[in-house]
């Protein structure tokens, strides 16, 4: 596997479910990010991790928890979630912290029922 | 509101022919920006950046122009290809800060007919 992979690809939860998403990087980069596309909307940035250190929530609801056991892999623990928090989550990955590009994966479309 | 505003939600254009994305930005701590492409059922990838310090970048058939005094920077493909067929985020950052954040605009999807 190359690049920056996400699993599930798509995923449909009631609102009081508890999922994951999953990103995992094969890069060798040191940050990783997530960000939310809500139809319409610029891509919003949710959560940065540098070296596995979350540098970075974004004013995120609780009800989204993300965990970063290493610098290759980035999860997205969703609990009581709202339909309104239907959207593409994408996770991305960077050599650096600072400016560079950031390599983003397929992303996981979310359905909230 | 937006920092980052991609005013054209979509755009047509004949194969062989130009294609101008256009993208406009208030703040002007803003050094450095990017273009992505998003093919459907895919991540944005990666297509060509510009700092601050040219007001011009080529890359093969993609050159994105920047425009300090206006705010404003385009992306031109030429020639278009059905292939290029796409949605085009442009993104900006304050670089020069050390920032990470990127703010992207909310996209223009381009068509390019055969």
């Amino acid at each position: 596997e190359t690049g920056v992979t996400q699993t599930p690809r798509h995923l449909v939860m009631g609102m009081t479910n508890k999922k994951s998403l999953k990103c995992e990087q094969h890069l060798g980069h040191n940050a990783m990010y997530w960000y939310k596309q809500s139809a319409k909307k610029p891509l919003e940035l949710m959560f940065v991790y540098n070296f596995k250190e979350q540098t970075e929530n974004n004013s995120v609801p609780s009800r989204f928890s993300p965990e970063c056991p290493n610098s290759s892999h980035l999860f997205l623990h969703l609990h009581t979630l709202q339909p309104e928090d239907s959207a593409l989550y994408l996770c991305a990955s960077s050599q650096e912290l600072t400016g560079g590009t950031q390599y983003f994966g397929p992303g996981t479309r979310l359905l909230v029922l | 509101d937006q920092q980052v505003k991609q005013n054209s939600p979509s755009l047509s254009v004949q194969e062989g022919r130009i294609s101008i994305l256009n993208c406009d930005y208030t703040n002007s701590m803003f050094d450095y920006f990017l273009w992505y492409k998003k093919y459907p059922a895919e991540g944005p990838t990666f297509l060509i950046s510009i700092s601050s310090i040219k007001d011009k970048n080529e890359d093969g058939r993609f050159t994105v122009f920047l425009n300090k005094s206006a705010k404003h920077l385009s992306l031109h493909i030429v020639p278009s290809q059905p292939g290029d067929s796409a949605v085009y985020f442009c993104a900006a950052s304050d670089y020069t800060s050390g920032t990470y954040k990127y703010i992207f605009g909310t996209g223009t999807r381009l068509k390019v007919l055969a």
